[in-house]
């Protein structure tokens, strides 16, 4: 399995801009996690999804902060319109129902630079 | 309740030395508690985890100590290696039919040659 693919891996985009973040998780996987990591604030749980359904979407810093996942294989992450403030590294992870295995893996994130 | 507080924020250890990461939580609630490795331009991948039945996991030159009254976990590396340079992340996480992970703020490790 390649593990948890995220695209694309940097993106520098405008203020004011709508932004797309994508992830495919581990096939087979359950849940899906976006993170973001910020020097300030380490790695930030912005929401979590079992079986395709939003679970907890509490971290999720505001409005312009979107999350789904139509499928199991699929999952986006939209910022619209974006903001200095949201350039961080955005990272999606995936793992299995805690009955069978509880790591979660992580994709390589994608660096988000708004300007 | 739902935060872990790590310490400290940057660590630099002699090779051959031993780093210590430590951690704290509130939330009895939380029932595993792994610790994350990543390093430069990667996604944070498992190390190692304890469940709060034991007090103490070993593998290899990593150990976790775990002591559940004081609600606190720590992470010893043993012979600290340049390769072991990197940030360390503990988490904790709660069985709510999925698994919630909650990170601390990470530590930067540096292990000079």
């Amino acid at each position: 399995d390649a593990g948890v693919i995220q695209s694309p891996r940097h993106e520098v985009t405008e203020m004011g801009q709508e932004v797309t973040l994508r992830c495919k998780p581990i096939s087979g996987h359950n849940s899906l996690f976006w993170y973001r990591q910020t020097m300030m604030r380490g790695l930030e749980l912005l929401i979590y999804f079992n079986n395709n359904v939003p679970i907890d979407d509490s971290g999720m810093p505001e409005d312009r902060f979107s999350a789904k996942m139509p499928n199991a294989s699929f999952s986006t992450l939209k910022i619209q319109p974006s903001e200095p403030r949201d350039s961080a590294v955005y990272f999606c992870a995936s793992s299995l129902t805690p009955q069978t295995n509880t790591e979660a893996f992580f994709g390589q994130g994608t660096r988000l630079t708004v300007v | 309740q739902q935060q872990v507080k790590q310490s400290p924020q940057s660590l630099i250890v002699q090779k051959g030395g031993i780093s210590i990461i430590n951690c704290a939580y509130e939330n009895t609630a939380f029932d595993y508690f792994p610790w994350y490795q990543q390093f430069p331009g990667k996604g944070p991948a498992l190390l190692i985890a304890i469940r709060p039945d034991v007090s103490e996991k070993k593998e290899g030159r990593f150990t976790i100590s775990f002591n559940k009254s004081a609600k606190q976990f720590s992470l010893h590396i043993m012979d600290s290696q340049p390769g072991d340079s990197a940030t360390y992340f503990c988490a904790a996480s709660i069985n709510t039919g999925t698994y919630k992970y909650i990170f601390g703020t990470g530590t930067r490790l540096k292990v000079l040659a």
